[in-house]
């Protein structure tokens, strides 16, 4: 079945610092969504990608859809300790999302 | 508008109890799903409903059992709890299984099998 994938699977960095994140699917996707879950919350949504190498910015993130659809990035411009969480990618496979592994970045002060 | 709300929050059973969580959403989705998260495994499809009535097998099926009698609940069964469904389990929404709406999810029922 369709996997997806994400590296790295934790992330420290000092505060300041960028941090990227990266999603893998072992099948082409038709979008790509992208989730924020905060420790003991629940997956909030924060964007879709649509489009064949499609690049979208939310203040200091940016997030990337690869040319080929199987992959894509979110980016984080000098971290603050209010972006801790785990952040999770997910595929549509028809009529639902395939999750990604989640990638757990914590931000030291 | 409370949105996607699920009941309870905490419940520790015993091997071999049954229990129902439950999931009712406001916003007339038609498409509701079942997750279950495990550390470092990211949200496992259990089961999903794309219309009253319906119900469809996800990923992680075996030892689960849903129901969709009405629009605007979704329930998740445990027939004979077992320890290896401790988990976090998380309901979802979207308004049509679409390419193009996120997900809505619920707060999340915390679940020990002791």
């Amino acid at each position: 079945g369709q996997q997806v994938m994400q590296i790295p699977q934790y992330q420290h960095v000092q505060e300041g610092e960028d941090f990227t994140t990266y999603c893998n699917s072992s099948t082409t996707l038709s979008n790509i969504q992208w989730y924020k879950q905060r420790p003991g919350g629940h997956p909030v949504f924060l964007i879709q990608l649509v489009k064949s190498g499609e690049v979208k910015k939310q203040k200091r993130l940016t997030f990337q859809f690869g040319e080929a659809k199987k992959n894509s990035s979110l980016h984080i411009t000098a971290t603050q300790t209010t972006d801790v969480g785990t952040y999770f990618c997910a595929g549509r496979n028809t009529d639902k999302l395939i999750f990604g592994t989640g990638t757990r970045l914590q931000v030291f002060p | 508008n409370a949105g996607v709300t699920q009941t309870p929050k905490f419940r520790v059973l015993k091997t071999g109890q049954s229990m129902t969580l439950l999931c009712a959403q406001d916003m007339n989705h038609e498409y509701m799903y079942w997750y279950r998260q495990d550390p470092g495994m990211g949200l496992r499809l259990i089961h999903y409903s794309v219309g009253e009535g319906t119900t469809a097998k996800g990923e992680v099926p075996d030892g689960y059992n849903v129901s969709r009698l009405k629009k605007q609940n979704f329930l998740l069964g445990l027939e004979s709890a077992a320890p290896s469904q401790t988990s976090v389990y998380f309901c979802a929404s979207d308004p049509q299984g679409s390419h193009n709406q996120p997900q809505h999810f619920g707060d999340g029922t915390r679940l020990s099998i002791l």
